[in-house]
């Protein structure tokens, strides 16, 4: 079982839509997880950190997270065509390591 | 903006060759990263430190070394560069606590 996993996709939704992405981890440890957007041909940037069980909303992007459940989740409201990239899920433990999942690829359709 | 620079962006060498692959952070962070890449696939971490002369091996093996001399700065080093390190390696940095990490632009390294 790997440590972060996530669906590769891709993912296909239309212009205006919800997309929601979904990540699970195995190490009940983790304290920390975060949601990265990565171009093709380019380094993973930042989209939204959490660190307590429950929602945190910033713009179009909700995170969720469910510790119980060892679960993440990202949902990205009124979908652009911009937002076409592969989103990387990362969890940290106390080892101060991020260990990402494979990723999962978007596309939103115009 | 995170402010974490590597260089050079592009790298095509030849087989046998030593390199050098710089990464830098104005940031002050004190824990610093390099993933290797491959197009399409997930990041690996190869290599880590938790300061200055502090550097472990990641989760995944690698013939290359780093070093960690001062804090902003974190090279990594390949003594024979062979073709089956063609890649994009990415350097990061995080501060102390349940932070995120910020990312350079990545190297892509093409090894004839």
């Amino acid at each position: 079982q790997k440590e972060v996993e996530q669906n590769s996709g891709p993912l296909s939704v239309p212009e205006g839509a919800i997309a929601s992405l979904n990540c699970t981890y195995s190490d009940r440890g983790s304290q920390s997880f975060f949601w990265y957007r990565q171009y093709s041909g380019k380094s993973p940037e930042l989209i939204m950190s959490i660190y307590s069980n429950g929602d945190k909303e910033d713009g179009r992007f909700t995170a969720q997270l469910n510790k119980a459940s060892q679960y993440v989740s990202l949902l990205i409201r009124d979908s652009q065509p911009s937002d076409s990239a592969t989103y990387l899920c990362a969890v940290r433990g106390g080892t101060y390591k991020y260990i990402f999942g494979t990723g999962t690829r978007l596309k939103v359709l115009a | 903006e995170a402010d974490i620079y590597q260089t050079p962006r592009y790298l095509v060498i030849g087989t046998g060759k030593k390199i050098t692959l710089e990464c830098s952070q104005t940031m002050g962070h004190d824990k610093m990263y390099w993933y290797q890449q491959d197009p399409g696939m997930e990041l690996h971490l190869i290599h880590y430190s938790y300061g200055v002369n502090s550097t472990e091996k990641g989760d995944l093996s690698s013939e290359s070394t780093v070093s960690r001399i001062r804090t902003e700065h974190f090279p990594l080093t390949l003594e024979s560069a062979r073709p089956s390190h063609t890649s994009q390696y990415l350097c990061a940095s995080s501060v102390y606590g349940n932070t995120e990490a910020f990312f350079g632009q990545g190297t892509r390294l093409t090894v004839v």
